[in-house]
């Protein structure tokens, strides 16, 4: 399978520690960007990369959040201090540079976070 | 700023009913229009597109037509089928590299 794939699937945590997920897009795509979704809402964008610069980051993303994308090809998502209102799923997408108006999005199976 | 409006859920069809989603709009310029779906347990699947005006993006039977004098992109499909149980989000971009804008989705239930 080639697609987007996110680890882990579920981390459950307690409140304070930190936590680190992993995105790995698809191969050929330079274009990686991670979303945020709490239940019964539709993903809120958190930053996104271009090969490994990071190009964008939404008011939602505190200074306990980091992302990175050291090589240009996966990805991380840091939580520091985390706290009850983390409790989300945590997707990750990824895109190739396109000429046209514009370029698909694959999304991962997320990870969802619990946070007690 | 972007913002999209969906219809609220659940929405509860006999199989082969006809469905409606509602979805409205609002961007600045000319956005890129999607709807996306994820089914349980499963990731966002991008369903269908529409990049300009009057372009209607088609899937799997589903339909939507982008409508720029009512900022609208509903969803429809004529049969419905159990297998199409999900929840359904309306989405936008307003250039081809730029962040995805979701409606909060709207989860349809089929029914046999």
């Amino acid at each position: 399978d080639t697609g987007v794939s996110q680890d882990p699937r579920h981390k459950i945590t307690k409140r304070g520690q930190n936590v680190t997920f992993r995105c790995d897009p698809i191969s050929e795509h330079n274009r990686l960007y991670w979303y945020r979704q709490t239940l019964g809402q539709g993903p809120e964008f958190l930053t996104y990369f271009q090969n490994e610069a990071q190009l964008e980051k939404s008011r939602l993303l505190s200074d306990r959040f980091s992302a990175e994308r050291p090589k240009g090809s996966f990805s991380t998502l840091e939580i520091q201090r985390t706290e009850q209102g983390d409790s989300a799923m945590y997707l990750c997408a990824s895109s190739v540079t396109g000429t046209g108006t514009y370029n698909e999005q694959f999304f991962g199976p997320g990870t969802r976070l619990t946070v007690l | 700023g972007n913002s999209v409006t969906q219809m609220e859920g659940p929405v509860t069809l006999s199989e082969e009913a006809f469905l409606t989603i509602n979805c409205t709009y609002t961007a600045t310029g000319y956005p890129s229009l999607f709807w996306y779906v994820q089914y349980p347990g499963e990731g966002l699947q991008l369903l269908l597109k529409a990049t300009k005006a009057d372009d209607k993006g088609s899937n799997k039977g589903f339909e939507a037509t982008y409508r720029k004098e009512t900022t609208s992109f509903h969803l429809e499909k004529g049969s419905v089928q159990v297998s199409d149980s999900a929840v359904y989000f309306c989405a936008l971009t307003p250039g081809g590299y730029q962040k995805v804008t979701f409606g909060t989705g709207t989860k349809l239930q089929v029914i046999p």
